[in-house]
């Protein structure tokens, strides 16, 4: 079946490392996305790719990384410099023009990060 | 930018009832999304609303818009558990098909 697979699941990681979150998706959607939800914030928008090798900043980028080396694959770092991690990461995807799809975001399973 | 409210944010409601969620928008924006999220889950797809007055209904759920009015409303139907959850509405940004903005969410207990 078609989809989007996040890993890990859960993720514990202790202060000073970077973390990175893997994100695939078979539903051959053009576009992708980070999303970060913290209680009582809803979704926020870390990165987003439209194509392979191209990638946007979203609403709170600092502090994390992403490549789009395949159009399957949209991994995230979490790196040290982001001061507070603990959080659930969503990944989603869609296709990229409107005559394609509706435009509704399918997601990933979620990762949940904590920080020791 | 683009503000996406949702009232309200915490809602307790009995079997069998009926109630409204509200989703106002401050932009212009022709699309507007529905998602609900069990929790601890993932988020999955309601409806999507691509016109002014748009009119979708899926069992006790019915959605709809007012892009003039900058408002969605989500109805609930003769509420049951497993309804409960936390719903989100979201609309494209204003000339980005690819960003949208998320509500903070709805969170629907339905008491038996």
């Amino acid at each position: 079946d078609g989809g989007i697979t996040q890993s890990p699941k859960y993720l514990f990681r202790k202060e000073g490392q970077n973390v990175t979150l893997s994100c695939e998706q078979n539903l051959n959607h053009d576009a992708m996305y980070w999303y970060r939800q913290d209680p009582g914030q809803g979704l926020r928008l870390i990165y987003y790719s439209q194509i392979v090798n191209d990638f946007q900043k979203g609403d709170i980028a600092e502090g994390y990384s992403v490549s789009r080396e395949k159009k399957e694959s949209f991994p995230l770092t979490v790196t040290s410099a982001q001061k507070n991690p603990t959080a659930f990461y969503l990944c989603a995807s869609k296709a990229a023009t409107r005559a394609r799809d509706t435009g509704e975001l399918f997601f990933g399973e979620g990762s949940r990060l904590t920080v020791l | 930018e683009l503000k996406v409210e949702q009232n309200p944010l915490f809602l307790s409601m009995q079997e069998g009832k009926n109630y409204t969620i509200y989703c106002n928008y401050s932009t212009t924006s022709d699309r507007l999304y529905w998602y609900r999220q069990d929790p601890g889950k993932s988020l999955e797809s309601l409806f999507v609303l691509l016109s002014n007055g748009a009119v979708k209904q899926e069992g006790r759920l019915m959605a709809s818009l007012d892009t003039k009015a900058r408002l969605s409303t989500l109805h609930i139907t003769a509420a049951v558990h497993d309804l409960s959850a936390t719903y989100f509405c979201a609309v494209d940004r204003p000339g980005g098909y690819q960003k949208v903005t998320f509500g903070i969410g709805t969170k629907l207990q339905v008491i038996p």
